[in-house]
């Protein structure tokens, strides 16, 4: 079965960090690209940052380049968010995703989510 | 950015109507245009990609068109299982933006 596994989330106090993880299974992780995308509680989506195959590019929205790092173990079949300075604003569900390859995101984790709060 | 405008933003109605769902871009994009359902507590789903292209296992009463700036998703005959939000994205350009959501609600 194609699965992604979200996790690491938590309550973390801002200005704080949280490394969010990824697994993939059933399927050949290290051919697609990647993402992070999120939804703030009772809102709606907002890409975060994505990954190319082999890891040498990556990209992020304004609003979380220079706080947020995105990287990948293809020998793990895994995605990581390590995220730095978090911020009330970063409050959400942090969902992983899978690129089709048609730029349209066709598998997607459970989400994990993180509350920025003191 | 390019913004993603859905209309309307919630809309009721009943098992066997024909709904449609538009999204509206800032500036005119090529057709790297997505549709999702997302129920309450649970991951967005791929209904369509590349505009009109129906996602594999998605039921035939799921149809996307449009090109420039006007994108449309159209349910030809609601189910009781297609009552959600629906989000439109644009992945032309970087940084890909979705619409804000259209509520289906049963009528």
């Amino acid at each position: 079965e194609v699965q992604l596994v979200d996790s690491g989330g938590g309550l973390v106090q801002p200005g704080g960090s949280l490394r969010l993880s990824c697994a993939a299974s059933g399927f050949t992780f290290s051919v697609y690209w990647m993402s992070w995308v999120r939804q703030a509680p009772g809102k709606g989506l907002e890409w975060v940052a994505n990954i190319k195959q082999d890891g040498s590019a990556k990209y992020y929205v304004d609003s979380v380049k220079g706080r947020f790092t995105i990287s990948r173990d293809n020998a793990e079949n895994s995605m990581y968010l390590q995220m730095n300075s978090l911020r009330a604003e970063d409050t959400a569900l942090y969902y992983c995703a899978r690129d089709s390859g048609t730029r349209a995101f066709d598998v997607w984790g459970q989400g994990t989510m993180v509350t920025v709060s003191s | 950015d390019i913004q993603m405008t859905q209309s309307p933003s919630s809309v009721s109605a009943s098992v066997g109507d024909r709904v449609t769902i538009t999204c509206r871009a800032t500036q005119v994009i090529r057709s790297w245009v997505a549709w999702y359902q997302q129920k309450p507590g649970k991951a967005p789903k791929l209904l369509i990609n590349t505009a009109s292209r129906l996602q594999s296992g998605v039921p035939s009463r799921f149809s996307g068109s449009g090109s420039g700036t006007d994108f449309t998703l159209t349910i030809s005959s609601l189910q009781p299982e297609d009552f959600a939000t629906y989000y439109c994205q644009q992945a032309d350009s970087f940084p890909s933006t979705f619409g804000q959501g259209t509520k289906l609600e049963i009528k």
